[in-house]
Order: C-alpha cells, then structure tokens, then sequence
C-alpha cells in the first residue's frame, strides 16, 4: 500500500503568502515526520509530530495530525523565496519501528 | 550542530563494479539507515542497522547489497556488482533511538551514476 501521499504535487505562491500541503497515510503510524530537499540536495528534518499530538509549531511552520482521517497538513507561513524546495512526509509505522515511508512531495515555488 | 556526512557526493562507475558508499553518523546515535532516491520518484527505505547487525531491510536490498561498520564512526553501503537501475542519490541517516521514537538525520547524499 502506498504510504504519505503528498498533494498538492506542485504549488506556486508569491512570497508573503502561506503555503499549505497535505499528506495522507493509510497504516497505523507512531510518528510523522516532514523533511525538506532543495533540488539535487539531502533531507533536512522539519518537524516530527506523534501520533497522540494533533498540532505542533516551529516558527513558521504549523504541523497537524488527524489520525481519525490518516492525513496531516504543513502549514508555513509569511513564506519566502528561500522556501522554494520539495517537502516530504515520512511516516514511521507502529509495526516498522526504524523504516520511515515517503511520499512522492510536494514541489514549492515562492516568487519574489 | 552534529551532522551526517557522506563521502563521495557523486560517484560514476561502470556497471557490474563493485562500489562501496561512505557514511559518519551523528556520533551519540545507536540507529543507522540507508535510504535512495532514484530521479524522480520517491525516497525508499533501504536498510537499517543497530548493535552492529541489519535491523529492517527493503525488498529492494537484496544479496548485491550489504552494510557494514568497519569501525566506530564509519558506517558503509557496498554494492556487489552495479546495474544500471542502481542510479540513484543514496541517503544516509542516524537516529539516537529507532524512528518509533525519533528523528532520523539525513546526510547529504551520494550520487551513484552506473554507465
């Protein structure tokens, strides 16, 4: 089954503007995570939400979880040009405790 | 702040070579992972690796691959014998504890182009 499925694919915002992607799931997860890849770049870790939380922030970012529906939402917001990359969800599964499964992303372009 | 780092960044190599990918976790973590992303497409799980034997493996990591920790910083994906369909960025990443718990932190990643 596929797992963190990202949407929108693509999403083009002018900056000053929030940026909402989504993400939904469908096993039983313990924890999920967003990651970031600037083009031809390695994962950086944004934020990891378990799955008893229903909301987290860091700074401009706003993470939510709805485990009734299998799906989360990053929320980032006031963005900027230097926003632009590909955002990820990654879930960690409660049977799978080290394996983190991605989706395919959502590609974000923020215009000056 | 500690980080993953990967050695080479990009690696060109003729298919049916036998090519060994280079890894320094987070020092304090006891959890390591391989991870690729073939162009495209989405980041698969490989590997993971815990008191120095395979914790998880892929359908993907098959008897072409193995891991090892040769010593105490480094840790290695090598690669038997390289097919075309190898190409791809190959992820490193570390936790302290397993992803139940924890975030994983990625490397940069190596590019493995198989001609």
């Amino acid at each position: 089954s596929q797992q963190g499925e990202e949407d929108p694919q693509a999403l083009s915002i002018q900056e000053g503007e929030n940026a909402t992607m989504n993400c939904s799931y469908k096993t039983s997860i313990n924890n999920l995570q967003w990651y970031r890849q600037n083009s031809g770049r390695g994962l950086v870790h944004l934020i990891l939400i378990r799955s008893n939380e229903r909301e987290k922030h860091s700074g401009r970012l706003r993470v939510t979880l709805d485990t009734s529906k299998k799906s989360s939402s990053l929320l980032i917001t006031a963005s900027r040009a230097a926003d632009t990359a590909s955002y990820f969800c990654a879930t960690a599964s409660l049977s799978g405790y080290s394996t983190l499964t991605f989706g395919k992303g959502t590609m974000l372009l923020v215009s000056p | 702040e500690p980080e993953v780092t990967q050695t080479p960044s990009h690696q060109v190599t003729q298919m049916g070579q036998e090519v060994i990918l280079r890894c320094v976790p987070i020092s304090n973590h006891l959890y390591f992972y391989w991870y690729r992303q073939i162009l495209g497409q989405k980041v698969e799980f490989l590997v993971s690796f815990y008191n120095n034997e395979i914790s998880e493996k892929s359908e993907i990591f098959d008897d072409q691959f193995s891991v090892e920790r040769p010593d105490g910083s480094n840790f290695t994906l090598k690669i038997r014998s390289t097919k075309l369909e190898d190409s791809a960025m190959y992820f490193c990443a570390s936790s302290p504890r397993g992803t139940g718990a924890d975030t994983q932190y990625f490397g940069p990643g190596t590019r493995l182009t198989v001609l």
